[in-house]
């Protein structure tokens, strides 16, 4: 079975400081993909990024990067200097490489407050 | 295009009654589900479809139920409403592949069971 930990519940910080969100995963499956999910206060999920298992290469886009490390099972995502807007709940989710279905196994989410 | 689109966004239910949660999308994604989130516990797979006529468990499928008989459409029945089934929950769609893609979600709707 597939399971998503995200161990941080809550994270405040003040704004322009860096933050790192920890996701750790489970999986038996050599062929996985890795999703980061942002829910704002507003309550709509959006999309940031998917990650497949054999592209261990981090990735950066503007003030967000992702560091995966598969010897750890780890998927982690940073806010470099984060604003107000970053602010909300983010998942980190795990799909298997089934070929028709992109069934999401989704971590608890991590809470990120920001504050001036 | 609209996206993913659901209806209601908040609906009250008495325990026993049954209702429709509609869910729509304009994307031509072939691949649609519906998922559930409680506090605490992220989001969690009810059910989900690779195409018109095709519909499969997730992970809490019980007190549920779907059909698929259009590309566009896909809704999520509960046949008995009970507390436990207070939840928001969301629908999404995505294109359908040999890799899973991004999913888009649409609004959600809030259910409150009394």
């Amino acid at each position: 079975a597939q399971k998503v930990t995200q161990a941080q519940t809550e994270i405040s910080v003040v704004e322009k400081e860096d933050v790192t969100l920890d996701c750790v995963y489970e999986t038996r499956d050599t062929t996985y993909y890795l999703f980061w999910y942002k829910q704002p206060p507003s309550g709509e999920l959006v999309f940031l990024i998917r990650r497949n298992s054999f592209d261990e290469q981090n990735e950066i886009s503007g003030r967000y990067s992702w560091n995966f490390q598969k010897s750890t099972s780890s998927f982690n995502f940073t806010i470099t200097a984060s604003q107000v807007v970053d602010s909300a709940v983010y998942f980190c989710a795990l799909s298997e490489a089934t070929g028709t279905a992109s069934k999401l196994t989704f971590g608890t989410g991590t809470r990120l407050q920001v504050t001036l | 295009n609209a996206g993913v689109t659901q209806t209601p966004k908040f609906q009250v239910l008495k325990t026993g009654q049954s209702m429709t949660l509609q869910c729509a999308q304009d994307m031509n994604h072939e691949y649609m589900s519906w998922y559930r989130q409680d506090p605490g516990m992220g989001l969690r797979l009810i059910h989900y479809s690779v195409g018109a006529g095709i519909t499969d468990q997730g992970e809490v499928p019980n007190g549920y139920n779907v059909s698929r008989s259009t590309t566009e459409d896909f809704p999520l029945r509960l046949l008995s409403a009970a507390p436990s089934q207070t939840s928001v929950y969301f629908c999404a769609s995505s294109l359908k592949g040999y890799s899973p893609y991004e999913q888009y979600f649409g609004p959600g709707t809030r259910l409150t069971v009394t």
